[in-house]
C-alpha cells in the first residue's frame, strides 16, 4: 500500500498568514493527488484535485503543488473560515489511501 | 443539485450485522464509480471500498475484507455496504463518496453527510 505522510500534524495560525502543509508518499503517485478539507461534524470537502487543479468554488487563495512523492497545499491568506483539518489523498493505486490530517486552529 | 445521503447506522454489538445505504441524486448515477469512506470518531480518514459503476470490479481495504460487502443497484440509485461480524474498531462514521467524472484526475468530488455506526458491548 501507499503511504501518505502530512506534516505537520497541527498548527496554529492567524487570519492573514501564509500557510503550508505537505504530503509525502511513500512511492511516485504521478499527478494522482488530493486535497480535502474537513470543519468539525461536517463530510470532507474537496478543494484541490490533479495537485494543483482548484476544485469549482474553491477561493483562490489556496493552491497545490509539487510532484514525484512531495506535495503541497498552500494556504495564501488565512481566512476564518479556513480553520479546519486538511487531508491528502493518493488515488494512484488502490488501497485510495488518505494522509492522517493536519489540523489548522486559531493562534 | 449532486446529493448522496446516507442511512443505516446505529449500535450494535460486536460480531453483529448492518447494511449501510447510500441514495443518489442529481447526477446519472449508474455511470459513475462509487466508494466507501469511513472515520473513527476523532480520528482520520480511511477508503474501504470501490465499486465499478457496472459492479464489475469491487476493491476493499486490507481491514475489512471478508467482513463487509459492497454493493449498487443503478435502477435505484442505490450503494450499499453490507457489514458483517462487526468489531469495536469498526465504530466510525461511514461516508460514501462519488468517484469524479473518467477523464480528469481521480477524486471524490461528492460526499454524503455521513451515518455512523457503533459497536459495542
Amino acid at each position: 500500500d501507499i503511504q501518505m505522510t502530512q506534516s505537520p500534524s497541527s498548527l496554529s495560525a492567524s487570519v492573514g498568514d501564509r500557510v503550508t502543509i505537505t504530503c509525502r508518499s511513500s512511492q511516485t503517485i504521478g499527478n494522482y493527488l488530493n486535497w480535502y478539507q474537513q470543519k468539525p461534524g461536517k463530510a470532507p470537502q474537496l478543494l484541490i484535485y490533479g495537485v494543483s487543479f482548484l476544485y469549482d468554488g474553491v477561493p483562490s487563495r489556496f493552491s497545490g503543488s509539487g510532484s514525484g512523492t512531495h506535495f503541497m497545499l498552500t494556504i495564501s491568506s488565512l481566512q476564518p473560515e479556513d480553520f479546519a483539518t486538511y487531508y491528502c489523498q493518493q488515488t494512484y493505486d488502490s488501497p485510495r489511501t488518505f494522509g492522517q490530517g493536519t489540523k489548522v486552529d486559531i493562534k | 443539485e449532486v446529493q448522496l445521503v446516507e442511512s443505516g447506522g446505529g449500535l450494535v454489538r460486536p460480531g453483529e450485522s448492518l447494511r449501510l445505504s447510500c441514495v443518489a441524486s442529481g447526477f446519472s448515477f449508474s455511470n459513475f464509480e462509487m466508494n466507501w469512506v469511513r472515520q473513527p470518531p476523532g480520528k482520520g480518514l480511511e477508503w474501504i471500498s470501490y465499486i465499478s459503476y457496472s459492479s464489475n470490479t469491487i476493491y476493499y481495504a486490507d481491514s475489512v475484507e471478508g467482513r463487509f460487502v459492497t454493493t449498487r443497484d443503478n435502477a435505484k440509485d442505490s450503494l450499499y455496504l453490507q457489514m458483517d461480524n462487526l468489531r469495536a474498531e469498526d465504530t466510525a462514521i461511514y461516508y460514501c463518496a462519488k468517484r469524479s467524472a473518467p477523464g480528469t484526475p481521480y477524486h471524490f468530488d461528492y460526499w454524503g453527510q455521513g451515518t455512523l455506526v457503533t459497536v459495542s458491548s
